[in-house]
């Protein structure tokens, strides 16, 4: 496709559940950026992937989550024994390399409830 | 590490009215800087950027901003808000010099527009 693609756009889960967020993002955009927005909270970093070279996981709230990339195209985000302050909205987002780099194209979510 | 100030998490103004939205940044080299949008549902999409060019900068919709290295302010101003404005305004900044790596985002002002 044309944009940034995320799945699902609503995801509801039990407290303790894992779940797993998908990002594909826009062909030929080698890095890739996991966000977090929470109400009131802005947009908290999660996890970087540029190319081969090893993330930036320097935003990854704890243990619980982890992310890949496999085939330096699609993206997954888990969350591991999901509690109820995950509860948001995951945002993928997707960039070329380039001068402007930084120009980030933007997923349209995955609004994730933990009940 | 870079940060940026949103002042102000909502505005309102009455449509016809000037929008002004105030973003500073802190960081002893001037950044990169931009501005996205939010509608409501939809993921963030890209107003306008500051590079290195003009410190006046015009983007889509009619927005415009302003880069002051004296102030560390990048604020972004409309001379005539529409209804259709209505959404999250997001300031963000990039380190100069970094082709690749995250921006850090600003919380966010909610701008209501008023018939």
């Amino acid at each position: 496709g044309a944009g940034v693609s995320q799945s699902p756009s609503n995801k509801v889960t039990e407290k303790g559940k894992d779940v797993e967020l998908r990002c594909d993002p826009i062909s030929g955009h080698t890095a890739l950026y996991w966000y977090r927005q929470s109400l009131g909270q802005g947009l908290e970093f999660l996890i970087y992937f540029q190319g081969n070279s090893a993330p930036d996981k320097s935003g990854l709230p704890s243990d619980r989550f982890s992310a890949e990339r496999t085939g330096g195209s699609v993206s997954t985000l888990t969350i591991q024994r999901t509690q109820q302050e995950d509860s948001a909205v995951y945002l993928c987002a997707s960039s070329s390399v380039g001068a402007f780099a930084g120009e980030l194209f933007f997923g349209e979510g995955s609004r994730l409830t933990v009940l | 590490a870079q940060s940026v100030t949103q002042l102000g998490s909502h505005v309102s103004v009455s449509e016809g009215a000037l929008v002004l939205l105030r973003c500073n940044y802190s960081s002893s080299v001037p950044p990169y800087l931009f501005w996205y949008v939010q509608y409501p549902n939809q993921g963030l999409q890209l107003l306008l950027k500051y590079t290195s060019a003009a410190t006046l900068v015009k983007g889509i919709n009619g927005f415009e901003a302003e880069f002051k290295k004296s102030e560390t302010s990048f604020h972004l101003t409309k001379p005539s808000a529409h209804m259709s404005d209505a959404a999250e305004y997001f300031c963000a900044v990039k380190t100069r010099g970094s082709t690749l790596g995250r921006l850090y985002f600003g919380r966010g002002t909610q701008l209501t527009v008023w018939p």
